[in-house]
């Protein structure tokens, strides 16, 4: 069985440019997280979505980060208009829904912005 | 806040010896404590998870000792290997129906020297 797959693995951009990335869940799995891990931090939650609907997003920076899953499978985090403090690996896991479920997490994204 | 904190953020532990992570917490509403591996370049994965019904839970060499009271856990590593040189988060969720929003501490960095 394929694990979550996120692409690209690297991004390198100037302050201001965009940003796009990419996850693909375990199939079956209903819930979907983006997680942001500065370097040397644990893991912070951005976004999550049941399906392709958005449970809670209330630690997504809304004014430059947005996040969708129009089809309840694959899901698109987008950065606009980076800062230096976004530099960071960002982190795609997937689940089953319900308690105490374990997460399955991506090999990570990981942006510098210069 | 941190609602998840650790310690030591490193320990450095002979091959053969038992390494001890920390960690404690604020929100009483925690009741699910998984503990996550992560090696350099690749995502977190779970190692142990307890309950909070549960004063101690044993995997192989992994054990997690819980005390609900005081809002702390420790992972024991026994018979450390050097295979067992990564960063180690612990993590805690609250039961809020059927979601596994997971919160993560800093992290404690174990290096096993042979």
């Amino acid at each position: 069985e394929a694990g979550v797959t996120q692409s690209p693995r690297y991004a390198v951009l100037q302050e201001g440019q965009a940003v796009s990335f990419w996850c693909d869940p375990i199939s079956g799995h209903d819930t979907l997280y983006w997680y942001q891990q500065p370097r040397d931090q644990g893991p912070q939650l951005l976004v999550y979505f049941r399906d392709e609907a958005v449970i809670d997003n209330s630690q997504l920076p809304s004014d430059r980060f947005s996040a969708v899953r129009p089809k309840g499978t694959n899901s698109t985090l987008k950065i606009q208009s980076a800062k230096q403090g976004d530099t960071a690996t960002y982190l795609c896991a997937s689940s089953f829904n319900r308690n105490t479920g374990q997460l399955y997490f991506g090999e990570g994204s990981k942006l510098t912005v210069l | 806040q941190q609602q998840v904190r650790q310690s030591p953020q490193s320990l450095t532990v002979w091959e053969g010896e038992t390494a001890i992570l920390n960690c404690s917490y604020e929100n009483s509403a925690f009741d699910y404590f998984p503990w996550y591996q992560q090696f350099p370049g690749e995502g977190p994965a779970l190692l142990i998870s307890i309950l909070s019904v549960s004063n101690k839970k044993e995997d192989g060499r992994f054990t997690i000792f819980f005390n609900k009271r005081e809002k702390k856990l420790s992972l024991h590593i026994a018979d450390s290997q050097p295979g067992d040189s990564a960063t180690y988060f612990c993590a805690a969720s609250a039961p809020t129906g059927g979601n596994n929003k997971l919160t993560f501490g800093q992290g404690t960095v174990l290096s096993v020297i042979p």
